[in-house]
Protein backbone atom coordinates (compact mmCIF):
# COMPACT_ATOMS: atom_id res chain seq x y z
CA UNK A 1 0.00 0.00 0.00
CA UNK A 2 3.05 2.46 0.30
CA UNK A 3 3.96 2.17 -3.21
CA UNK A 4 4.31 4.41 -6.28
CA UNK A 5 3.83 2.84 -9.20
CA UNK A 6 6.12 4.77 -12.01
CA UNK A 7 5.40 3.87 -16.09
CA UNK A 8 6.81 3.55 -18.80
CA UNK A 9 10.41 2.87 -17.48
CA UNK A 10 11.93 4.90 -20.05
CA UNK A 11 10.53 7.24 -22.94
CA UNK A 12 11.64 8.10 -25.85
CA UNK A 13 9.60 11.30 -27.55
CA UNK A 14 10.86 13.95 -30.55
CA UNK A 15 12.14 17.44 -29.80
CA UNK A 16 8.69 19.48 -29.62
CA UNK A 17 6.36 16.76 -29.00
CA UNK A 18 4.66 16.07 -25.65
CA UNK A 19 6.24 13.74 -22.82
CA UNK A 20 3.89 11.60 -20.65
CA UNK A 21 5.05 9.96 -17.16
CA UNK A 22 2.33 8.61 -15.17
CA UNK A 23 2.13 7.22 -11.41
CA UNK A 24 -0.22 5.70 -9.65
CA UNK A 25 -0.79 5.40 -5.87
CA UNK A 26 -3.03 3.47 -3.36
CA UNK A 27 -2.68 4.97 -0.06
CA UNK A 28 -5.00 7.70 0.70
CA UNK A 29 -2.62 9.39 3.89
CA UNK A 30 -0.71 10.63 0.93
CA UNK A 31 -1.04 14.56 0.99
CA UNK A 32 1.18 15.73 -1.77
CA UNK A 33 2.71 14.87 -4.85
CA UNK A 34 5.98 16.29 -6.10
CA UNK A 35 7.99 15.54 -9.67
CA UNK A 36 11.73 15.13 -9.26
CA UNK A 37 14.37 15.80 -12.15
CA UNK A 38 17.89 14.08 -12.30
CA UNK A 39 20.37 14.91 -14.68
CA UNK A 40 23.40 12.37 -14.88
CA UNK A 41 25.78 13.02 -12.35
CA UNK A 42 23.25 15.04 -9.93
CA UNK A 43 20.88 14.94 -7.42
CA UNK A 44 17.31 14.71 -8.00
CA UNK A 45 15.70 18.64 -7.73
CA UNK A 46 12.03 19.08 -7.12
CA UNK A 47 10.39 20.20 -10.53
CA UNK A 48 6.54 20.96 -9.90
CA UNK A 49 4.24 19.35 -6.99
CA UNK A 50 0.75 18.96 -6.42
CA UNK A 51 -1.71 18.57 -3.66
CA UNK A 52 -4.42 16.56 -4.06
CA UNK A 53 -7.10 19.31 -3.64
CA UNK A 54 -6.65 20.42 -6.95
CA UNK A 55 -7.21 18.50 -10.34
CA UNK A 56 -4.28 20.23 -12.61
CA UNK A 57 -0.91 22.29 -11.57
CA UNK A 58 0.64 24.09 -14.58
CA UNK A 59 4.36 25.53 -14.37
CA UNK A 60 5.38 26.69 -17.95
CA UNK A 61 6.07 23.62 -20.15
CA UNK A 62 4.93 21.54 -17.00
CA UNK A 63 1.72 19.96 -16.38
CA UNK A 64 0.64 17.62 -13.17
CA UNK A 65 -2.78 16.05 -13.80
CA UNK A 66 -4.20 14.65 -10.74
CA UNK A 67 -7.19 12.40 -10.62
CA UNK A 68 -7.86 11.85 -7.45
CA UNK A 69 -10.42 8.47 -7.56
CA UNK A 70 -8.42 7.04 -9.79
CA UNK A 71 -5.26 7.57 -7.61
CA UNK A 72 -3.62 8.39 -10.22
CA UNK A 73 -0.96 11.24 -11.65
CA UNK A 74 0.94 12.28 -14.65
CA UNK A 75 3.14 14.65 -15.63
CA UNK A 76 2.67 16.62 -18.87
CA UNK A 77 5.62 17.75 -20.75
CA UNK A 78 4.68 20.15 -23.71
CA UNK A 79 7.32 21.27 -26.53
CA UNK A 80 9.70 18.98 -25.20
CA UNK A 81 13.44 19.80 -25.68
CA UNK A 82 16.97 17.93 -25.90
CA UNK A 83 17.61 19.47 -22.44
CA UNK A 84 14.37 17.79 -21.01
CA UNK A 85 16.34 14.76 -21.70
CA UNK A 86 16.58 13.20 -17.74
CA UNK A 87 15.40 10.97 -15.42
CA UNK A 88 11.58 11.89 -13.71
CA UNK A 89 10.47 10.56 -10.43
CA UNK A 90 6.72 11.05 -9.13
CA UNK A 91 6.82 10.83 -5.17
CA UNK A 92 4.17 10.76 -2.52
CA UNK A 93 4.73 11.86 0.79
CA UNK A 94 2.66 11.42 4.22
CA UNK A 95 1.29 13.86 6.26
CA UNK A 96 1.90 12.53 8.99
CA UNK A 97 5.66 12.06 9.05
CA UNK A 98 7.19 13.74 5.87
CA UNK A 99 8.37 10.75 3.96
CA UNK A 100 8.40 10.44 0.40
CA UNK A 101 7.60 7.27 -1.34
CA UNK A 102 9.31 7.20 -4.58
CA UNK A 103 8.11 5.68 -7.98
CA UNK A 104 10.88 3.69 -9.71
CA UNK A 105 12.05 6.68 -12.23
CA UNK A 106 11.22 7.41 -15.89
CA UNK A 107 14.20 7.76 -18.11
CA UNK A 108 13.31 10.70 -20.90
CA UNK A 109 15.42 11.09 -23.72
CA UNK A 110 14.26 13.93 -26.19
CA UNK A 111 15.62 13.71 -29.94
CA UNK A 112 16.28 16.36 -31.90
CA UNK B 1 23.46 29.96 -0.56
CA UNK B 2 25.30 26.31 -0.08
CA UNK B 3 23.11 23.47 -0.77
CA UNK B 4 23.52 20.40 0.54
CA UNK B 5 27.17 19.25 0.75
CA UNK B 6 28.24 15.95 0.44
CA UNK B 7 31.62 14.49 0.75
CA UNK B 8 33.72 12.66 -0.78
CA UNK B 9 32.11 13.00 -4.14
CA UNK B 10 33.71 9.57 -5.25
CA UNK B 11 35.02 6.61 -2.86
CA UNK B 12 36.63 3.54 -4.01
CA UNK B 13 37.43 0.79 -1.69
CA UNK B 14 38.43 -2.86 -1.36
CA UNK B 15 35.54 -5.02 0.61
CA UNK B 16 35.67 -5.29 4.39
CA UNK B 17 37.29 -1.58 4.70
CA UNK B 18 35.23 0.93 6.40
CA UNK B 19 33.49 3.53 4.86
CA UNK B 20 32.26 7.06 5.72
CA UNK B 21 30.23 9.03 3.63
CA UNK B 22 29.30 12.72 4.93
CA UNK B 23 26.82 15.43 4.93
CA UNK B 24 25.95 18.80 5.54
CA UNK B 25 22.74 19.80 5.29
CA UNK B 26 21.20 23.18 4.41
CA UNK B 27 21.38 25.39 7.30
CA UNK B 28 18.31 25.66 9.31
CA UNK B 29 16.89 22.89 7.84
CA UNK B 30 15.47 20.44 10.69
CA UNK B 31 15.03 17.06 8.38
CA UNK B 32 17.63 14.94 6.74
CA UNK B 33 17.11 11.98 4.64
CA UNK B 34 20.03 9.38 3.05
CA UNK B 35 19.06 7.57 -0.05
CA UNK B 36 20.80 5.50 -1.91
CA UNK B 37 20.20 4.48 -5.66
CA UNK B 38 21.07 1.88 -7.78
CA UNK B 39 20.55 0.63 -11.35
CA UNK B 40 18.25 -2.15 -9.87
CA UNK B 41 16.52 -0.60 -6.76
CA UNK B 42 16.60 3.02 -7.91
CA UNK B 43 15.79 5.54 -5.00
CA UNK B 44 15.74 4.06 -1.55
CA UNK B 45 15.33 5.84 1.51
CA UNK B 46 17.56 4.52 4.22
CA UNK B 47 17.22 7.16 7.57
CA UNK B 48 15.85 9.93 7.86
CA UNK B 49 16.83 12.56 11.44
CA UNK B 50 14.42 15.34 12.62
CA UNK B 51 15.87 17.24 14.61
CA UNK B 52 19.23 15.53 14.65
CA UNK B 53 17.27 12.18 16.12
CA UNK B 54 16.63 9.40 13.97
CA UNK B 55 12.96 8.70 13.32
CA UNK B 56 12.96 5.76 11.02
CA UNK B 57 16.00 3.59 10.02
CA UNK B 58 14.03 0.71 8.64
CA UNK B 59 15.76 1.04 5.33
CA UNK B 60 18.90 0.46 6.41
CA UNK B 61 20.02 -2.84 4.64
CA UNK B 62 21.38 -4.65 7.51
CA UNK B 63 23.95 -3.65 10.75
CA UNK B 64 26.45 -2.88 8.73
CA UNK B 65 25.49 0.21 7.68
CA UNK B 66 25.39 2.80 10.89
CA UNK B 67 24.11 6.72 10.75
CA UNK B 68 24.87 9.65 13.03
CA UNK B 69 23.62 12.86 13.19
CA UNK B 70 26.12 14.59 15.86
CA UNK B 71 24.40 18.03 15.60
CA UNK B 72 22.17 20.63 13.06
CA UNK B 73 24.97 20.88 10.81
CA UNK B 74 26.32 17.04 10.25
CA UNK B 75 25.42 13.48 9.16
CA UNK B 76 27.23 10.64 8.75
CA UNK B 77 26.38 7.04 7.23
CA UNK B 78 29.30 4.63 7.83
CA UNK B 79 29.50 1.10 6.31
CA UNK B 80 31.40 -1.49 8.26
CA UNK B 81 32.72 -3.83 6.45
CA UNK B 82 31.78 -2.70 2.92
CA UNK B 83 31.03 -5.21 0.91
CA UNK B 84 30.44 -5.00 -3.31
CA UNK B 85 26.62 -5.02 -3.35
CA UNK B 86 27.36 -1.87 -1.16
CA UNK B 87 28.29 0.10 -4.82
CA UNK B 88 25.91 2.32 -5.24
CA UNK B 89 25.33 6.35 -5.06
CA UNK B 90 24.68 7.51 -2.03
CA UNK B 91 22.55 10.96 -1.71
CA UNK B 92 21.85 13.51 1.62
CA UNK B 93 18.85 15.57 1.11
CA UNK B 94 17.46 17.80 3.83
CA UNK B 95 14.11 19.76 4.35
CA UNK B 96 12.29 22.11 6.23
CA UNK B 97 9.70 20.24 8.11
CA UNK B 98 6.62 22.30 7.54
CA UNK B 99 7.87 22.89 3.89
CA UNK B 100 7.59 20.61 1.06
CA UNK B 101 11.14 20.50 -0.52
CA UNK B 102 13.20 17.70 -0.46
CA UNK B 103 16.96 19.63 -1.07
CA UNK B 104 19.79 16.40 -2.48
CA UNK B 105 23.23 17.17 -2.32
CA UNK B 106 25.32 15.89 -5.42
CA UNK B 107 25.66 12.28 -3.97
CA UNK B 108 28.42 9.99 -3.51
CA UNK B 109 29.67 7.73 -5.84
CA UNK B 110 30.83 4.21 -3.91
CA UNK B 111 32.76 1.49 -5.38
CA UNK B 112 33.60 -1.54 -3.51
CA UNK B 113 36.11 -3.56 -5.23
Amino acid sequence: QQQVKQSPQSLIVQKGGISIINCAYENTAFDYFPWYQQFPGKGPALLIAIRPDVSEKKEGRFTISFNKSAKQFSLHIMDSQPGDSATYFCAARFHSNYQLIWGAGTKLIIKP
Amino acid sequence: DAGVIQSPRHEVTEMGQEVTLRCKPISGHDYLFWYRQTMMRGLELLIYFNNNVPIDDSGMPEDRFSAKMPNASFSTLKIQPSEPRDSAVYFCASSLGDRDTQYFGPGTRLTVL
